[in-house]
């Protein structure tokens, strides 16, 4: 499958700081890039979507100022969540849309466990 | 609106047994179907995905599913349980007149596998 480098794989963070996740597609160009947030043992939430070029799409609840997105280039998108707070401790994950359409199958990032303390 | 339910938070299995893991799914149109594995602290890896044809789908490490268009289900299935499988599985869906949008996920469900 294709890969997809995501990183930090985890990072601890003290409150009110900011954190910077990268994501990076090696195998494609990619377009828009997909943002989630995962609660142990709980769904993928979709956070935003981010396209290359152009600002980035929140879903309903997610706070634009907070979680900041970059899609820089066709292969790196970036996740800052700024004034970090213990609310925030949970599991990123990008997934890059691959440009083949949809019936090819997502590829994730390896997510990121943030911690505020 | 999309969206995949996953009925059963955890399913237990001996080793060796038959495991089935249960998604069924609402689309205003045709599907295109998706399981996932996920171990802990690790994103998530594909198993298989129906987009046609034979509604019998085979994938990675021995899965397989069976899609159902009346029922509208897509259970994961394996014929024989390893340890190793004890993960917590994930379905999706997207519309295929959707391109381009997100995954829609199942809240997910753990298998164990006990020995």
């Amino acid at each position: 499958g294709a890969v997809v480098s995501q990183h930090p794989s985890w990072v601890i963070c003290k409150s009110g700081t900011s954190v910077k996740i990268e994501c990076r597609s090696l195998d494609f160009q990619a377009t828009t890039m997909f943002w989630y947030r995962q609660f142990p043992k709980q769904s993928l939430m979709l956070m935003a979507t981010s396209n290359e070029g152009s600002k980035a799409t929140y879903e309903q609840g997610v706070e634009k100022d907070k979680f900041l997105i970059n899609h820089a280039s066709l292969t790196l998108s970036t996740l800052t969540v700024t004034s970090a707070h213990p609310e925030d401790s949970s599991f990123y994950i990008c997934s890059p849309d691959p440009p083949t359409g949809g019936a090819t199958e997502a590829f994730f990032g390896q997510g990121t466990r943030l911690t505020v303390v | 609106a999309q969206s995949v339910a996953q009925p059963e938070d955890q399913v237990n299995v001996a080793e060796g047994n038959p495991l089935t893991v249960k998604c069924t799914y609402s689309v205003s149109g045709n599907p295109y179907l998706f399981w996932y594995v996920q171990y802990p602290n690790r994103g998530l890896q594909f198993l298989l995905k129906y987009i046609t044809g034979d509604n019998l789908v085979k994938g990675s490490y021995g899965f397989e599913a069976e899609f159902n268009k009346s029922q509208t289900s897509f259970h994961l299935k394996k014929p024989s349980a390893l340890v190793s499988d004890s993960a917590l599985y994930f379905c999706a869906v997207r519309d295929i007149n959707q391109a381009g949008t997100a995954l829609i996920f199942g809240k997910g469900t753990t298998l164990s596998v006990s020995s």
